[in-house]
């Protein structure tokens, strides 16, 4: 089976740029996750998605982060304007159900804000 | 909310065995969860306890004590391929997405 597709993989902005990522989740899993993980720590939750309605957007910093998932499948997470402490990978990870433990992720986006 | 603590840095020769430990604190308990993730890789899941006692997948293996909020990941015959970052995680409710640990880097030696 295809794994979770992140693109791009790597990214360099100045400090009050845009950027937008991109993530399709394996086939036919329901659940789709974004996650920050800043160097050296582990990955913090920013939306989680069931289907195409957000379950969980708590830590999300709606001034400057949004995410959509219109059709239940793909998904884009937005910076607007990026700051320098956004410098991290972007992770996204999928599963089938909201309650599963066995997170795919996707090899992430690194974005360096300059 | 939740907090996990794990050490942040573990050293071991190859073959031997190594244990990470990860303490836990959380409103609700749904089982905790062991992920490794490679530098530049993607994280990937490994295990999974929701009972007390030692799980087993093949070198690796996991134990829970629900009681002590406390759980470890047990490498056995290390091979220099486990050099990498191990996460523990948990989630309070059943809905909701996993909470991480900050990772404990595991450094294999020759």
């Amino acid at each position: 089976e295809a794994g979770v597709a992140q693109s791009p993989r790597y990214k360099i902005i100045e400090k009050r740029q845009s950027v937008a990522f991109w993530c399709n989740p394996i086939s036919g899993h329901a659940t789709l996750y974004w996650y920050q993980q800043i160097l050296g720590q582990g990955p913090k939750l920013l939306i989680q998605f069931q289907n195409n309605g957000v379950v969980d957007d708590s830590q999300l910093p709606k001034d400057r982060f949004s995410a959509e998932r219109l059709k239940g499948v793909d998904s884009t997470l937005k910076i607007q304007p990026a700051k320098l402490e956004d410098s991290a990978v972007y992770l996204c990870a999928s599963s089938s159900q909201t309650g599963a433990h066995g997170y795919t992720f996707g090899s992430g986006t690194r974005l360096t804000v300059v | 909310g939740q907090s996990l603590e794990q050490p942040s840095e573990v050293t071991a020769v190859e073959g031997a065995i190594v244990q990470i430990n990860c303490t836990y604190q959380t409103s609700g308990f749904y089982g905790l969860s062991w992920y490794q993730q490679h530098d530049g890789g993607a994280p990937t899941f490994l295990s999974y306890n929701a009972l007390d006692g030692l799980e087993e997948t093949g070198r690796f293996s996991s134990f829970l004590s629900r009681s002590d909020s406390y759980g470890y990941l047990l490498l056995q015959e290390l091979q220099m391929k486990d050099s990498a970052s191990y996460f523990c995680a948990v989630r309070d409710t059943g809905r909701r997405a996993l909470t991480f640990g900050s990772g404990t880097r595991l450094q294999v030696q020759p």
